[in-house]
């Protein structure tokens, strides 16, 4: 009964590809994010979806592309991968709209570009 | 926008010693503050938050402080354990974003 999942867990792939993360909560939580972890730790808020409208969009290169199919559900494509997109790639889901409240994160995605 | 800086970057404590870390933020808007505690090769998890009409939490072993005057707020972890070693981080929300801190790598030696 996992409450925020992701797949794939790693993902090692070479420079220029193309590749998606998925994400699904089973909260019913409204708002959906994703997190970039860096090498150095470093936890950054990328994208935030509240029931599959985007409202936040941070400065994010357009390589990097949300979809929200529904409200459960939020995917992150990812175009012509450059070796500074490795990371720890995080899904975390919130209850309400504002944010505020226990951020739930799913495992992560351990992205390598080589 | 909302800046969140995080003090010490590590902190080494004795087994049953207390741990204090601090967060300064920089927008007057936030109004909750959360600190998520990270262990190696684990998602982060909610430990404690405090919203910006109160002063203090507590929580058992853990507790945070809010100077909302001053824009600081502060973790304290009390009879510290191993099992407390862990990246802590804090977090401050303006405008339906968090912003995370840099963390704290807190390591408890037996």
């Amino acid at each position: 009964d996992t409450a925020v999942s992701q797949t794939p867990k790693y993902l090692v792939t070479q420079m220029g590809n193309d590749k998606s993360i998925k994400c699904e909560q089973n909260l019913g939580h409204d708002t959906m994010y994703w997190y970039k972890q860096d090498s150095k730790k470093f936890l950054k808020i990328m994208f935030s979806y509240n029931n599959k409208e985007l409202i936040i969009n941070e400065t994010v290169p357009n390589r990097f592309s949300p979809k929200s199919p529904d409200k459960a559900h939020l995917n992150l494509h990812i175009n012509s991968l450059e070796l500074g997109d490795s990371a720890v790639y995080f899904c975390a889901s919130n209850p309400g709209t504002e944010g505020a409240g226990e951020q739930y994160f799913g495992p992560g995605t351990r992205l390598t570009v080589t | 926008g909302e800046n969140v800086e995080q003090h010490p970057s590590t902190l080494s404590v004795q087994e049953g010693d207390s741990a204090v870390i601090k967060c300064t933020y920089s927008d007057s808007a936030s109004n909750y503050f959360p600190w998520y505690k990270q262990e190696l090769g684990k998602r982060p998890q909610l430990i404690i938050d405090i919203r910006s009409n109160v002063g203090e939490k507590k929580d058992q072993r853990i507790a945070v402080t809010l100077n909302k005057t001053a824009k600081h707020f502060s973790l304290h972890i009390t009879e510290t354990q191993p099992e407390d070693s862990a990246v802590y981080f804090c977090a401050g929300l303006a405008f339906q974003k968090l912003v995370f801190g840099t963390g704290t790598r807190l390591l408890v030696s037996p």
